[in-house]
């Protein structure tokens, strides 16, 4: 496609269960981000991939949380045993080789955890 | 520790008028650049500036990049309401360009 698309928009859950977010990232866009945004609040940094490899893992706030990219293009984010406070949205950017200063980011997913 | 200190959170303003967001750090960056981001939707790039002093223009918008590389602020001229969203300043650290530093934002409502 032409822009990142992220599925689902909306994710209800409740406390304890497990998600999983997609990311579709740019076609030939080797560099994959995700962050978390609060509402009215600047995007936080969870995790970067160059490729198939996490590079940078160290904005993920707990082990419950983990994310993968196994072919070096579509990547899944994953949380186990959520909790409300991981009630955020979630943005995934992607952008050519490792170039932060042109990331394009994707609509987001609303996770809600009950 | 926020390193990326914006200005002000909240601006709420009628048509017409002028505003300037400020974007505030200790920490001296190779980059900064802004985004505008509206509710449902991810954030999208406005400009980067990478040389200290440096001064950019996008029709009403002036964006401008302190000497020192450590501020910058967000004019905005003549505004509308069509410029209503969030205003977000991101920067890459030098010497660690590996990731972005974000600000909180500045939320901008123009009142018609």
């Amino acid at each position: 496609g032409a822009g990142v698309s992220q599925t689902p928009s909306n994710k209800v859950t409740e406390k304890g269960k497990y998600v999983e977010l997609r990311c579709d990232p740019i076609s030939g866009h080797t560099a994959l981000y995700w962050y978390r945004q609060s509402l009215g609040q600047g995007p936080e940094f969870l995790i970067y991939f160059q490729g198939t490899g996490a590079a940078d893992d160290s904005g993920l706030p707990n082990d419950r949380f983990f994310a993968v990219r196994p072919e070096g293009s579509v990547s899944t984010l994953k949380i186990q045993r959520t909790e409300r406070g991981d009630s955020a949205v979630y943005l995934c950017a992607s952008s050519r080789a490792y170039n932060p200063n042109e990331q394009f980011f994707g609509p987001g997913t609303r996770l809600t955890v009950l | 520790t926020q390193l990326l200190e914006q200005s002000p959170q909240f601006l709420s303003i009628q048509e017409g008028e002028n505003l300037t967001v400020y974007c505030n750090s200790s920490s001296v960056f190779s980059s900064l650049q802004w985004y505008r981001q509206e509710p449902g939707e991810g954030p999208v790039l406005l400009v980067t500036v990478v040389t200290g002093g440096e001064v950019k223009k996008l029709k009403r918008l002036t964006f401008q990049f302190g000497d020192a590389r450590k501020d910058s602020s967000l004019h905005i001229t003549a505004a509308q309401p069509g410029d209503t969203g969030l205003y977000l300043c991101a920067g890459a650290l030098a010497g660690n360009n590996r990731k972005l530093i974000w600000g909180l934002g500045t939320s901008l409502a123009v009142n018609p």
